[in-house]
């Protein structure tokens, strides 16, 4: 398995501009996870999706941030217009169904950079 | 609320030395317990787990961690460190039911003296 794919990897970008961050979960998983990690705040879970339905987006910083799942094989973060302070490593993971694979498994990560 | 508290923010180890990372959780009913470890520039990656059953854990790269109810803790435990174990290790928590989500930690960061 290819495990959690994430792209890109690395993006700088300008404050104001529009950061489209992808993930293609575990075939099969039906959970997918995406969070933010820095210094200050270590890891913050920003929305979760079960069966391409969000369930909880209370971690969503503020309405620059958005999240769909139009499929159970891809989801987008979209941070528009981006703010110095995004600046961070955004990670997504994916879960299969529960029992012995409630785990959830990460991708490489997103590192962003807003100037 | 749930909540996790890793108490050591920093740590460091003598190579061959035996580790313990210390994890305190809060929380209502009987946990979901994880352990992750996090290589510098990595994804996070799953140590080892507790859902229920045998109080002390094994997991993956030689680590093992025990549930004490009575202490809400889920320590992490390694007879031996390897230089290779430096990396940041998060405890997180879960609730039961079908929308699980993780509760995490602040991590503790590990670093190996050769």
């Amino acid at each position: 398995d290819a495990g959690v794919i994430q792209s890109p990897r690395h993006e700088v970008t300008e404050m104001g501009q529009e950061v489209t961050l992808r993930c293609k979960p575990i075939s099969g998983h039906n959970s997918l996870f995406w969070y933010r990690q820095t210094m200050m705040r270590g890891l913050e879970l920003l929305i979760y999706f079960n069966n391409n339905v969000p369930i909880d987006d209370s971690g969503m910083p503020e309405d620059r941030f958005s999240a769909k799942m139009p499929n159970a094989s891809f989801s987008t973060l979209k941070i528009q217009p981006s703010e110095p302070r995004d600046s961070a490593v955004y990670f997504c993971a994916s879960r299969g169904l529960g029992g012995l694979t409630d785990t959830q498994y990460f991708g490489p990560g997103t590192r962003l950079t807003v100037l | 609320a749930q909540s996790v508290t890793q108490p050591d923010i920093h740590i460091t180890v003598s190579e061959g030395a035996s580790l313990e990372l210390r994890c305190n959780y809060s929380y209502g009913a009987t946990p979901y317990l994880f352990w992750y470890v996090q290589s510098p520039g990595q994804g996070l990656q799953l140590l080892l787990k507790y859902f229920s059953g045998d109080t002390l854990v094994q997991g993956i790269k030689g680590f093992e961690a025990e549930f004490k109810r009575s202490q809400s803790s889920f320590n992490l435990r390694k007879p031996s460190v390897h230089w290779s174990d430096a990396a940041e290790y998060f405890c997180a928590v879960s609730n039961a039911g079908n929308n699980r989500k993780l509760i995490w930690g602040l991590g503790t960061s590990l670093a190996v003296n050769p």
